[in-house]
């Protein structure tokens, strides 16, 4: 499954199937990206990470990919699972502009059995 | 790994009075806490950033004298909601950093009644 915007979107997919989502970032000028996972009542937890000088991470059945020249970072989840089930978020900083993280607006994703 | 820890979790105070939320770094030394508050079905949205030994640097239209922000040690930061109102209910989520990395704080519910 796959899903684009910025208005806290869901994607429900299957277990089993791959999950993509996509964020669109503002500031051209930053250069480090993470994606969170949030689960309900709960502060965010580190997924993935990657720098402006590189378009693909791959981590444990995560990948982040990174298209500068259009603002846009997506995380592809592999074999999704219930587990998975979250909201997720992209954040960008610019390195030493005080290190302040920007979110997105996040997406919900929902895994059916 | 890095933890923060937050506390309290939940916390219901009456309309009026003030509530303090702690946020602690327990493995390493933060030089940086940021501060945020997330509406439900909402992305995160930084109120504050702190360094140890100074004043906090609150964003465009955060009230300073509202939200009270100190960050007197390299562990410990601290958050005061000062004659708290129904609108300030929120999910309040510290995080710590050492200037590389983030960690988040598990959030604290507040209710304002």
């Amino acid at each position: 499954g796959e899903n684009v915007g910025l208005h806290l979107p869901t994607l429900s997919v299957q277990e089993g199937d791959n999950s993509i989502i996509n964020c669109a970032y503002s500031n051209s000028a930053s250069d480090y990206f993470i994606w969170y996972k949030q689960e309900s009542g709960k502060g965010p937890q580190f997924i993935i990470d990657i720098r402006s000088n590189m378009d693909k991470r791959q981590g444990q059945r995560v990948t982040v990919l990174l298209n500068k020249t259009v603002k846009h970072l997506s995380l592809q989840i592999a074999a999704t699972q219930p587990g998975d089930s979250a909201v997720y978020f992209c954040a960008e900083t610019v390195t030493g502009g005080g290190n302040k993280l920007t979110f997105g607006t996040g997406t919900q994703l929902k895994v059916e059995l | 790994g890095a933890v923060v820890s937050q506390h309290p979790s939940r916390v219901i105070c009456k309309s009026g009075t003030s509530v303090k939320i702690e946020c602690r770094s327990l493995d390493f030394q933060a030089t940086t806490m940021f501060w945020y508050r997330q509406f439900p079905k909402q992305s995160l949205m930084l109120m504050a950033t702190s360094n140890e030994g100074s004043k906090a640097t609150y964003e465009q239209g955060v009230e300073k004298d509202k939200f009270l922000i100190n960050h007197a040690s390299l562990t410990l930061s601290t958050l005061t909601v000062t004659s708290a109102h129904p609108e300030d209910s929120s999910f309040y989520i510290c995080s710590a950093s050492r200037g590389v990395g983030y960690t988040f704080g598990s959030g604290t519910r507040l209710t304002v009644v």
